[in-house]
């Protein structure tokens, strides 16, 4: 299995409040990225990391912001927390390699739940 | 607007026979396609992939299959286990090495 850490696995906060969801890889992973899983939707995007300090905004953004200080971890972080944001969260790592799909290697999520 | 998309929300299927589980994409720049199964309270884990310049590839019991002048791509499990009950996502890669995922199906597969 991929050495993926999230944490906290379990959340619950209020409407306004500011959560950070930590995703740490022991894997040295190039590509890092923070998805949500909600019901009809599947798996969306919200941003992702190319190394470290480079970072780039997905399908779903808004509301999200990332950091990546070192290669193993990416924060992201709900600056004001809304009901809308309640949902499961993946941090996923990857590393391409020429003529490979590249595929992505998936944490246990967070399941985040605003009130 | 959504660029790939499962219009199967569910399958059901007897075990040993065959599970046949679908997926549409719109972007012909995709270059990869790949399948991730899930199960309750656990992340995707990757199952199969097939570049966009082949129409095959098969592992085991899982075989997909792409078809690119109709934007279409199937995963075939044969014979279906009731392990091989979860939701399956299929997957398109974009530049950047992005996944773009469809909404997924759920088999259940009844022994």
């Amino acid at each position: 299995d991929a050495g993926i850490t999230q944490s906290p696995r379990h959340k619950v906060t209020e409407t306004g409040t500011p959560v950070t969801l930590r995703c740490h890889q022991t894997e040295n992973h190039r590509y890092m990225y923070w998805y949500r899983q909600d019901p009809g939707h599947g798996l969306r995007l919200i941003h992702y990391s190319y190394g470290v300090k480079d970072t780039d905004k997905g399908e779903v953004s808004d509301g999200y912001s990332v950091s990546r200080s070192k290669t193993e971890d990416f924060l992201l972080t709900l600056e004001s927390a809304t009901s809308s944001q309640t949902s499961v969260y993946f941090c996923a790592i990857s590393e391409t390699t020429s003529g490979s799909a590249g595929e992505l290697f998936f944490g246990e999520g967070s399941r985040l739940t605003v009130l | 607007d959504q660029q790939v998309k499962q219009n199967s929300p569910s399958l059901s299927v007897q075990e040993g026979r065959i599970s046949i589980l679908n997926c549409d994409y719109t972007n012909s720049m995709f270059d990869y396609f790949l399948w991730y199964k899930k199960y309750p309270a656990e992340g995707p884990t990757f199952l199969i992939s097939i570049s966009s310049i082949k129409d095959k590839n098969e592992d085991g019991r899982f075989t997909v299959f792409l078809n690119k002048s109709a934007k279409h791509l199937s995963l075939h499990i044969v014979p279906s286990q009731p392990g091989d009950s979860a939701v399956y996502f299929c997957a398109a890669r974009e530049y950047g090495n992005k996944l773009v995922f469809g909404a997924g199906t759920i088999l259940r597969v009844k022994s």
